[in-house]
């Protein structure tokens, strides 16, 4: 079955250190999205693809960067961990554009910067 | 922009009681709706959808109808089960070529039996 798997699930490191989370997914879908979740805000966009070598920023992206060589992956950098950026980070994917059409989303990555 | 509002606080009931929980949004043109829950520990998967006014979407007993004069998308329960503890995060995408999810707060909901 396809399926959408991130790695680490729990992740604990220190403030300045260089993080990526992996995000995969087996579905062959072109959209692929990072979401980051927090009490009281629900999940926010950080960065969002439409397809290999396309990135783009959404409302959260400051000290985020994201990378697309491929379909099925969309890794997600911080560049220099702050204790800000400790949250819950969801990837999702998405087969379509059209309306409609439902995110599929992987089991999230907890980040902790101490 | 695109947003949607979500009643505020958990919501804490018992079992085979009905459950609502309040959706509006703001956005231009015609989004399309969405209710996903969350699981403890898991990732968030669809729930039910509308992606016109007027429609009802419906799964596992929850249903929602698009209302576009009130730009609303309330989820409803007829009888609550402790295995629908979770939390309910309403949904929108503005339309045609963007599927970028605005997500309200979400709702932690609990289940007494």
């Amino acid at each position: 079955d396809a399926e959408i798997t991130q790695s680490p699930r729990h992740k604990i490191t220190e403030t300045g250190r260089q993080v990526t989370l992996a995000c995969h997914q087996t579905w062959n879908h072109n959209n692929m999205f990072w979401y980051r979740q927090d009490l009281g805000h629900g999940l926010r966009l950080i960065h969002y693809s439409y397809g290999v070598q396309d990135t783009n920023k959404g409302e959260v992206s400051d000290g985020y960067s994201v990378s697309r060589s491929n379909t099925e992956d969309l890794p997600l950098t911080l560049e220099s961990a702050a204790s800000s950026q400790t949250s819950v980070y969801f990837c999702a994917s998405s087969e379509s554009l059209d309306r409609g059409y439902e995110q599929y989303f992987g089991p999230g990555t907890r980040l902790t910067v101490t | 922009g695109n947003s949607v509002t979500q009643m505020e606080g958990p919501v804490t009931l018992s079992e085979e009681a009905f459950l609502t929980i309040n959706c509006t949004y703001t956005a231009t043109g015609y989004p399309s709706l969405f209710w996903y829950v969350q699981y403890p520990g898991e990732g968030l998967q669809l729930l039910l959808k509308a992606t016109k006014a007027d429609d009802k979407g419906s799964n596992k007993g929850f249903e929602a109808t698009y209302r576009k004069e009130t730009t609303s998308f309330h989820l409803e329960k007829g009888s609550v089960q402790v295995s629908d503890s979770a939390v309910y995060f309403c949904a929108l995408t503005p339309g045609y070529g963007n599927n970028r999810l605005a997500f309200g707060k979400g709702n932690q909901v609990v289940v007494i039996p």
